[in-house]
């Protein structure tokens, strides 16, 4: 089974500065129809996740652009670029390549 | 507008059962695979089972193997969850989710297991 793993736990940002958060996957996300099945979603306290960015890079319908998503392999990123109130909750990355999926543990983003 | 409604959580006794069903609109259902995700209070996501879009493959995580089963109507556009022989760390949120990629979230169903 794949391992997903986040790094940080917590990040406490300050309002308009960047965040970045690491995932590291215990073997590649490399699936043999060439696509890197890795989605970021976020989850506002008290709601459902909802989907960010999907394949590594690219961002869902609706998301601002300040959320991007890179990476390859088994090492993945996710940024923003200017933190705003709206953007507290916890961040999961999750692999969707091979069965069964799995999340990584979550990322708590804080305002400082 | 894409919506998903799951319904059927509640309290159920150790060893109990019950099934769990989503309510899909706003997109093409047979078109899509679709999953369960829990998530138990405080903690964070748990992928379940996940069923291909004409229903001839599901996948589960190992510790519902043989316990839940995932089941779909394309004419109904309705998702479930049979759960079977439930334990107290089957407690969770339980989420039906649109795709591989988790593209739609339900508000999700609670289900308790408690004596």
């Amino acid at each position: 089974d794949i391992v997903m793993t986040q790094t940080p736990l917590s990040s406490p940002v300050t309002l308009g500065q960047p965040a970045s958060i690491s995932c590291r996957s215990s073997q590649s996300l490399v699936h043999s129809d060439g696509n890197t099945y890795l989605s970021w979603l976020q989850q506002r306290p008290g709601q459902p996740p909802r989907l960010l960015i999907y394949r590594i890079s690219n961002r869902f319908s609706g998301v601002p652009d300040r959320f991007s998503g890179s990476g390859a392999g088994t090492d993945f990123t996710l940024k923003i670029s200017r933190v705003e109130a709206e953007d507290v909750g916890v961040y999961y990355c999750m692999q969707a390549t091979q069965f069964p999926h799995s999340f990584g543990q979550g990322t708590k983003l804080e305002i400082k | 507008e894409v919506q998903l409604v799951e319904s059927g959580g509640g309290l159920v006794q150790p060893g109990g059962s019950l099934t769990l069903s989503c309510v899909a609109s706003g997109f093409m259902f047979s078109a899509y695979w679709m999953s369960w995700v829990r998530q138990a209070p405080g903690k964070g996501l748990e992928w379940v089972a996940s069923i291909k879009e004409d229903g001839s493959e599901k996948y589960y995580v190992d510790s519902v193997k043989g316990r839940f089963a995932i089941s779909r109507d394309n004419a109904k556009n309705s998702l479930y969850l049979q759960m079977n022989s439930l334990k107290g760390e089957d407690t969770s949120m339980y989420y039906c989710v649109r795709g591989l990629y988790g593209s739609s979230w339900g508000q999700g169903t609670l289900v308790t297991v408690s004596s």
